[in-house]
């Protein structure tokens, strides 16, 4: 199987701009996770979404948002971009369901803010 | 408030020795733990878990034990070998926060060959 594709995986924007990055998760897997991974603040869980639906949220203010398709593919956007959203953001997915907690995670994207 | 926290954040053992990484929690309602090694430029890579339930866990060279009583897991490699270098990262999660993972800050391991 596939693992956890994320695109694009490098990506410069200028402050005040908006950013979506892109993840397809594992093939049969239909939770998808966001962590943001910073040196100060480590991996922090964003949000998570299972069959289109959030079903949690991190404490991250409501500039970060999120969707997923019903292929189960997921979308992160960040509107008003700031110096401080400067990290390597990570898609992880599950299968959902049972008692395994396992996510899988993919590459990152690295995202810079100038 | 970490809640999760690696107190040790780097740690240098020889090639064929133990490595052990050592990780602390303080919320009692983490029912789940598991192990993440990290390369830089790369996603965390999972290694291995262990439900509360049981206290040890065990997976070829990889070992994690789990002491609820003290709030402490434990990771040991044996034999440690080069390629074992890399950030490990425990994390924990709890019934009530679905697939939210709460990280620790992470160990630095490297293995001198």
């Amino acid at each position: 199987k596939a693992g956890v594709t994320q695109t694009p995986r490098y990506l410069i924007k200028t402050r005040g701009q908006q950013v979506t990055l892109s993840c397809s998760p594992i093939s049969g897997h239909r939770s998808v996770s966001w962590y943001q991974q910073t040196p100060g603040q480590g991996l922090q869980f964003l949000f998570e979404y299972f069959s289109e639906t959030q079903r949690n949220k991190g404490n991250f203010p409501g500039r970060f948002s999120g969707r997923q398709f019903s292929n189960s593919r997921s979308e992160m956007n960040v509107s008003t971009l700031e110096l401080g959203d400067s990290a390597l953001y990570l898609c992880a997915s599950r299968a959902g369901g049972g008692s395994s907690y396992e996510q899988y995670f993919g590459p990152g994207t690295r995202l810079t803010v100038t | 408030d970490q809640q999760v926290k690696q107190n040790s954040p780097s740690l240098s053992v020889q090639e064929g020795r133990i490595s052990i990484l050592n990780c602390d929690y303080t919320n009692s309602m983490f029912d789940y733990f598991l192990w993440y090694k990290k390369y830089p430029a790369e996603g965390p890579t999972f290694l291995i878990s262990i439900s509360s339930i049981k206290d040890k866990n065990e997976d070829g060279r990889f070992t994690v034990f789990l002491n609820k009583s003290a709030k402490h897991l434990s990771l040991h490699i044996v034999p440690s070998q080069p390629g074992d270098s890399a950030v490990y990262f425990c994390a924990a999660s709890a019934l009530n926060a679905g697939n939210m993972l709460t990280f620790g800050g992470g160990t630095r391991l490297m293995v001198k060959p």
